[in-house]
């Protein structure tokens, strides 16, 4: 089971970035897959979810309505799009396993840095 | 929004000692709780899910207890590469929520 995260860069203020995992080793299209942020020192925030088949999502308070978790099955590919960025965005962003069926994480990959900044 | 509390912040230990890790929810769980562990580096690790049920290829040592809004996670004679920043999660409610986190160090 692997988990690769691209797309963390650098992103001014109010800009925008978007984050892919690339899944392999599992049967992607059968699990819900996450979004977990960790700001520099600090612990862990979980940012989104979205359902095995994609009908469903959630979002922390914190992102929802800027945020946007997607799949492409096809491709074995999660995704965030990324939009109004806040310095608070500035995170180690994990693309993470759902934990059979149930809304724990029993994969995570090593991480994507955002780096919001003027 | 479920608040999760992990105390204490850091425990002191020596290789060999017992740590109790506790972690309290603003409101009951039942028994939706896992624990995590993360070192310097590294994603975490799902050490306990359901509050008491070790994940696959977790040792014996680590042991998850509690029920409602009262959870511990109990490490029995810590091993060196024991030494980590320990996490716990609720799925009960939306939103997903974790503690704050226990570290756990050389003392």
């Amino acid at each position: 089971v692997q988990l690769l995260e691209s797309g963390g860069g650098l992103a001014q203020p109010g800009g925008s970035l978007r984050l892919s995992c690339a899944a392999s080793g599992f049967s992607f299209s059968s699990y819900g897959m996450s979004w977990v942020r960790q700001a520099p020192g600090k612990g862990l925030e979980w940012v989104s979810t979205i359902s095995s088949s994609g009908g469903s999502s959630n979002y922390a308070a914190s992102v929802k309505g800027r945020f946007t978790i997607s799949r492409d099955n096809s491709k074995n590919t999660l995704f965030l799009q990324m939009n109004s960025l806040r310095a608070e965005d500035t995170a180690l962003y994990y693309c993470a396993k759902e934990f059979t069926a149930v809304a724990y994480f029993d994969c995570w990959g090593q991480g994507t840095l955002v780096t919001v900044s003027s | 929004e479920i608040v999760l509390t992990q105390s204490p912040a850091t425990l002191s230990l020596s290789p060999g000692d017992t740590a109790p890790l506790s972690c309290k929810a603003s409101q009951s769980l039942s028994t939706y709780l896992a624990w995590y562990q993360q070192k310097p580096g590294q994603a975490p690790r799902l050490l306990i899910y359901d509050a008491s049920n070790r994940a696959t290829g977790i040792p014996a040592r680590f042991s998850g207890s509690g029920s409602g809004t009262d959870f511990t996670l109990t490490i029995s004679s810590l091993e060196p590469e024991d030494f980590a920043v320990y996490y716990c999660q609720q799925r009960s409610n939306w939103p997903l929520t974790f503690g704050g986190g226990t570290k756990v160090e050389i003392k």
